[in-house]
């Protein structure tokens, strides 16, 4: 069965420690890894997207990477606005319907 | 370009009754994707439609329903409201099912059924 799973549940970090959010994935024929963003009571906000692994994408302080296996969203010198609930998504198969995480929630405390 | 829009952004019901939800998608985007989000289950996919059609369904009952209209703007409904309905709805817009599609979300509505 197509499963994603995020580790930690919650990351409390201080301003300025860097550290790394995990998304593993069991599925047949990734297609894509999604990362999004969501702050409490909003929307998710796209982040980033994945086809192979190998692939890298960064964005401010933030970069993700894709494994045959999994996914890591590295968060370089956090700021307190870089809280919120990390959620990672896999498109996969012949289904385009999306399979998420249960997220991660991260506090960065000033 | 406009983003994702829904309203109502929050809503109260009581037991029983029925809400409608409405989603503009992105200019342009013809997938709309609806999903139930709540503390202890997160994400829940409840179905998605592209051009006019439902092509995904989530598992969730058959007082779920909704629908597309030739401008992509979608609908969800939910009749006989339960408490456990209570929960952030969010709709998301994609542009083209033919390749890996991001969605893009919307604010959400807010019910609270009471």
């Amino acid at each position: 069965e197509d499963q994603v799973t995020q580790s930690p549940e919650a990351l409390r970090l201080q301003e300025g420690e860097s550290s790394s959010l995990n998304c593993s994935y069991t599925v047949s024929g990734l297609r894509g890894l999604f990362w999004y963003r969501q702050d409490p009571g909003k929307g998710p906000e796209f982040l980033f997207t994945l086809y192979s692994a190998g692939e890298e994408k960064e964005k401010e302080r933030l970069k993700a990477t894709l494994t045959k296996k999994e996914s890591f969203l590295h968060i370089t010198a956090p700021k307190p606005e870089d809280s919120a609930t990390y959620l990672c998504a896999v498109q996969a198969g012949s289904n385009y319907q999306l399979i998420w995480g249960a997220g991660t929630k991260l506090i960065i405390k000033p | 370009k406009a983003g994702v829009t829904q309203t109502p952004r929050y809503l109260i019901k009581t037991r029983g009754q029925q809400v409608t939800l409405s989603c503009s998608p992105i200019s342009g985007h013809r997938s709309v994707s609806w999903y139930q989000q709540t503390p202890g289950q997160g994400l829940q996919f409840l179905f998605e439609y592209f051009s006019e059609t439902q092509r995904n369904k989530g598992n969730f009952p058959g007082r779920f329903s909704g629908r597309q209209f030739s401008n992509s703007r979608s609908e969800m409904n939910v009749s006989t409201l339960e408490l456990g309905d209570s929960a952030l709805y969010l709709c998301a817009s994609s542009a083209d099912r033919g390749s890996t599609d991001t969605q893009y979300f919307g604010p959400g509505t807010r019910l609270t059924v009471l």
